[in-house]
């Protein structure tokens, strides 16, 4: 089983509808992010948080909400979904004390498309 | 604006020839990066990092040299096999800060 979960793996809607992905993980990381991925841009930063209690903007954050429901649960919600949301959206985790590495871990990317 | 940036959004090279992927970041505040690979239907994966105390790390056939005054990071593989074929993403992140800013990625195809 994947460490970073994340749900739906893919999911056509509607423009207006009001969508949720989720994230799960059982890696016991303290930090969670939320990144989406268009081509030609990267992976840029929607949202992120550190603990259950603190939830901080990232470089988009415009038109997505985030909640944080437990330490091992990031849910990312389109309160009104419009098409150039349409993207790729990965959830990750880091651990609090940083490892050797600090590195992130990635789940395997929600497919959302906007019609 | 684009604080992390990878210039070249593909590269080719041939099997067991060096790869060289490079990243470009404007913030002088940035001290640890990373590099990503990502294969397609999957998340991205760690490969390989780098503090900025150091100007090189090695692991295996990745080799990460980072050029301070420059601004300036690279990946080298060497030698370069077909399962490394992937779209590579260099990242950056400022101390206290915890976050970590992608550049746009390069598609890397090594020919067999």
């Amino acid at each position: 089983d994947a460490d970073v979960t994340q749900t739906p793996r893919n999911r056509i809607t509607k423009t207006g509808k009001r969508i949720m992905l989720e994230c799960s993980q059982t890696k016991g990381h303290d930090r969670m992010y939320w990144y989406r991925q268009d081509p030609g841009l990267g992976l840029r930063l929607i949202y992120y948080s550190f603990d259950v209690k603190d939830i901080n903007k990232g470089e988009i954050s415009d038109g997505y909400s985030v909640s944080r429901q437990a330490q091992a649960k990031f849910s990312l919600s389109l309160e009104s979904a419009i098409p150039n949301q349409t993207a790729l959206y990965f959830c990750a985790t880091s651990d609090r004390t940083g490892g050797p590495t600090g590195e992130l871990f990635f789940g395997e990317g929600s497919r959302l498309t906007v019609l | 604006d684009q604080q992390v940036k990878q210039n070249s959004p593909s590269l080719s090279v041939q099997e067991g020839r060096i790869s060289i992927l490079n990243c470009d970041y404007t913030n002088s505040m940035f001290d640890y990066f990373l590099w990503y690979k990502k294969y397609p239907a999957e998340g991205p994966t760690f490969l390989i990092s780098i503090s900025s105390i150091k100007d090189k790390n090695e692991d295996g056939r990745f080799t990460v040299f980072l050029n301070k005054s420059a601004k300036h990071l690279s990946l080298h593989i060497v030698p370069s096999q077909p399962g490394d074929s992937a779209v590579y993403f260099c990242a950056a992140s400022a101390p206290g800060t915890y976050k970590y800013i992608f550049g746009t990625g390069t598609r890397l195809k090594v020919l067999a």
